[in-house]
């Protein structure tokens, strides 16, 4: 099992362009979760789904957008980046019977 | 929402010494807090848990204790190592949240040999 995984690792983009982070697991998890960390802030929740077809905002949400088409996927998109937005971005699933949430490898992102 | 606070910041201690690292909730709804590690550059894995039937929990050189009526639940590891180094993040869970952590803003344990 490959756990939960992110793509790509490292990302550098310039103000006003656009990406998409892809959050895959396979551990059949319901409920999926986009962090952002940055340095003296902790983990602060964007967006989260409880299952296929369902997202709904956290605490940070603004100038993100994200899509659960699939069960075992879940993407973050960035329509036009801002230098605000540099951070490293970590994707978590958890079992809706479970607790323990489950951290993919996490993408650098720097917005020039 | 729920709202935590860990403190300190940053705790050196040498080899073989204790650490305690400190955190406060706000929401008395809040029924599960796991504690994290993160080593540099690297994703944060779960240490410890506890919920909030229970006051105290260990596990070899870590245990979580948990005052409800305080609000308040601490992380302790005794004779540290340096492979102890890392950044230990608290959080709580509330209990009707889809399983939503809220997390501390981290402490950087540094542990000299």
């Amino acid at each position: 099992n490959a756990g939960v995984t992110q793509t790509p690792k490292f990302r550098v983009l310039k103000t006003g362009q656009s990406m998409t982070l892809l959050c895959a697991q396979d551990m059949n998890h319901e409920y999926m979760y986009w962090y952002r960390q940055d340095p003296g802030m902790g983990l602060r929740l964007i967006h989260y789904s409880v299952g296929e077809g369902t997202t709904a905002k956290g605490e940070v949400p603004d100038g993100y957008n994200v899509s659960r088409l699939k069960k075992q996927n879940f993407l973050l998109g960035l329509e036009s980046a801002a230098p605000s937005q540099t951070s490293v971005y970590f994707c978590a699933s958890t079992a809706a019977s479970r607790n323990e949430q489950f951290f993919g490898p996490g993408t650098r992102l720097t917005v020039l | 929402g729920e709202n935590v606070e860990q403190h300190p910041s940053t705790l050196s201690v040498q080899e073989g010494d204790s650490a305690v690292i400190k955190c406060t909730y706000s929401d008395s709804a809040s029924n599960y807090f796991p504690w994290y590690k993160q080593e540099l550059g690297k994703r944060p894995q779960l240490i410890i848990d506890i919920r909030s039937n229970v006051g105290e929990k260990k596990d070899q050189r870590i245990a979580v204790t948990l005052n409800k009526t305080a609000k308040h639940f601490s992380l302790h590891i005794t004779e540290t190592q340096p492979e102890d180094s890392a950044v230990y993040f608290c959080a709580a869970k509330v209990g009707t949240s889809y399983g939503k952590l809220t997390f501390g803003q981290g402490t950087i344990l540094t542990v000299h040999p």
